[in-house]
């Protein structure tokens, strides 16, 4: 398998522009996970789907931001307007609810944005 | 207060050092700990994983929880070079839920 895919790997834009990040998780999982790293901040869970369905949006900053999962095997995650405070790497993960009860997750190589 | 809290070190130190990693919680409720490892500009990739207190051993690593002090430890015996990265430790309640983790803790080890 070729693991998480995410798109672009690196996207500079300016400040008011609309930017969409793309995933696709590893075949088979059914949790899909957005992330966001920073230094001051390390890694903040944003919004999670469970088969496609959005369960917590609660990490979501803003309305500027908005995720989708159309089906199974693609995620966007888009922030209209962006803002230079937006700047951060974006991580897309995913895991299967198999027997473990602990959550594995398998991590995409990230998007890093610079929103100028 | 944060869920979880890691230094962020840096930490630096010679090839063959023990390494001590730490983080404290405040969530009660936690019952899986996780300690993921993550390269310079790469996703996080779980190293080693526990559940309640107790130890876990997996070759050089070693995971340590303690519940009672809210208290979790991984060691890394006989340091290489390449460990260096930083390291995150990652907790939820089980059941699948949604995983906090910790801002992680850089390390170098040096030749």
């Amino acid at each position: 398998d070729a693991g998480v895919i995410q798109s672009p790997r690196h996207e500079v834009t300016e400040m008011g522009q609309e930017v969409t990040l793309r995933c696709k998780p590893i075949s088979g999982h059914d949790y899909l996970f957005w992330y966001r790293q920073t230094m001051m901040r390390g890694l903040e869970l944003l919004i999670y789907f469970n088969n496609n369905v959005p369960i917590d949006d609660s990490g979501m900053p803003e309305d500027r931001f908005s995720a989708k999962m159309p089906n199974a095997s693609f995620s966007t995650l888009k922030i209209q307007p962006s803002e230079p405070r937006d700047s951060a790497v974006y991580f897309c993960a995913s895991s299967n609810r198999g027997l473990a009860g602990y959550n594995e997750q398998f991590f995409g190589p990230g998007t890093r944005l610079t929103v100028l | 207060q944060k869920e979880v809290e890691q230094d962020p070190g840096p930490l630096s130190v010679p090839e063959g050092a023990i390494v001590s990693l730490n983080c404290t919680y405040s969530n009660s409720a936690f019952q899986y700990f996780m300690w993921y490892r993550q390269y310079s500009r790469k996703g996080p990739e779980l190293l080693m994983y526990t559940y309640s207190s107790g130890n876990k051993e997996d070759g050089r690593f070693t995971a340590q929880v303690d519940k009672s002090s809210k208290y979790i430890s991984l060691f890394i015996r006989d340091s290489q070079p390449s460990d260096s990265a930083t390291y995150l430790c990652a907790m939820n309640s089980g059941g699948y839920q949604k995983v906090t983790f910790g801002t992680g803790t850089k390390l170098q080890v040096i030749p």
